[in-house]
């Protein structure tokens, strides 16, 4: 099972905007709208950040959204703040019974 | 508050079996799949396995099917992975995870690792 293909770093300056890419096949990001991510910080469990490729849980802050193109997912943070230096990795269902994360991309204030 | 504290990982030789343990509270438990995920060491997230909330259903990822076993007690509000056959590309740290709609993780554990090592 391979996994979404990210890239494995980005860097931003604080106030800048930031795009990571999220990319599968038509068997999970093409064909469902399963996508989530997560902001991972070193030593603690991953924290979901979106859901549903553009729905946000309470509590996170409106400078992270999400979106989809085809077989490709996108999440978009601005304003970055130092805080938001972390890994982050997408997921999404992949048919016909597993979920799939994406291999994690290292984000650089 | 919701919180799932993950048990059981620690040094085990190669080819011996292991079981790990979630704990949950703050939620009514028998209502939600739980899932596992692990990281290996400077590697990327991995899904392991799923459990629904009745237990009745269970898949797996390829990499652990046949060797790992997921299950779960509602009157413990625990579920757990049994590992079997452990192999060094099993070293990573597992965490448990609640599945709030299909398709997403909002709650996990701060995780356990498990390395095996002769």
């Amino acid at each position: 099972q391979s996994a979404l293909t990210q890239p494995a770093s980005v860097s931003g300056s604080p106030g800048q905007s930031i795009t990571i890419s999220c990319t599968g096949t038509s068997s999970d990001v093409g064909s469902y709208n399963y996508v989530s991510w997560y902001q991972h910080h070193p030593g603690k469990g991953p924290k979901l950040i979106i859901f549903d490729v553009t729905k946000r849980p309470s509590g996170v802050s409106d400078r992270f959204s999400g979106s989809k193109s085809g077989n490709t997912a996108s999440l978009t943070i601005s304003g970055l703040q130092a805080e938001d230096e972390a890994d982050y990795y997408c997921c999404s269902y992949r048919s016909p019974d597993s979920w799939v994360f994406g291999g994690g991309t290292k984000l650089t204030v | 508050q919701v919180q799932l504290a993950e048990s059981g990982g620690g040094v085990v030789q190669p080819g011996r079996s292991l079981r790990l343990s979630c704990a949950a509270s703050g939620f009514t438990f028998s209502s939600f799949s739980m899932h596992w995920v692990r990281q290996a060491p400077d590697k990327g997230l991995e899904w392991v396995a799923v459990t629904s909330s009745d237990g009745s259903i269970e898949y797996y990822a390829d990499s652990v099917k046949g060797r790992f076993t997921i299950s779960r007690d509602n009157s413990k509000n625990t579920v757990y992975v049994q590992i079997n056959s452990l192999r060094a590309d099993d070293t990573a740290v597992y965490y448990c995870a609640r599945e709030l709609r299909f398709g997403d993780f909002d709650y996990w554990g701060q995780g356990t690792l498990v390395t095996v090592s002769s």
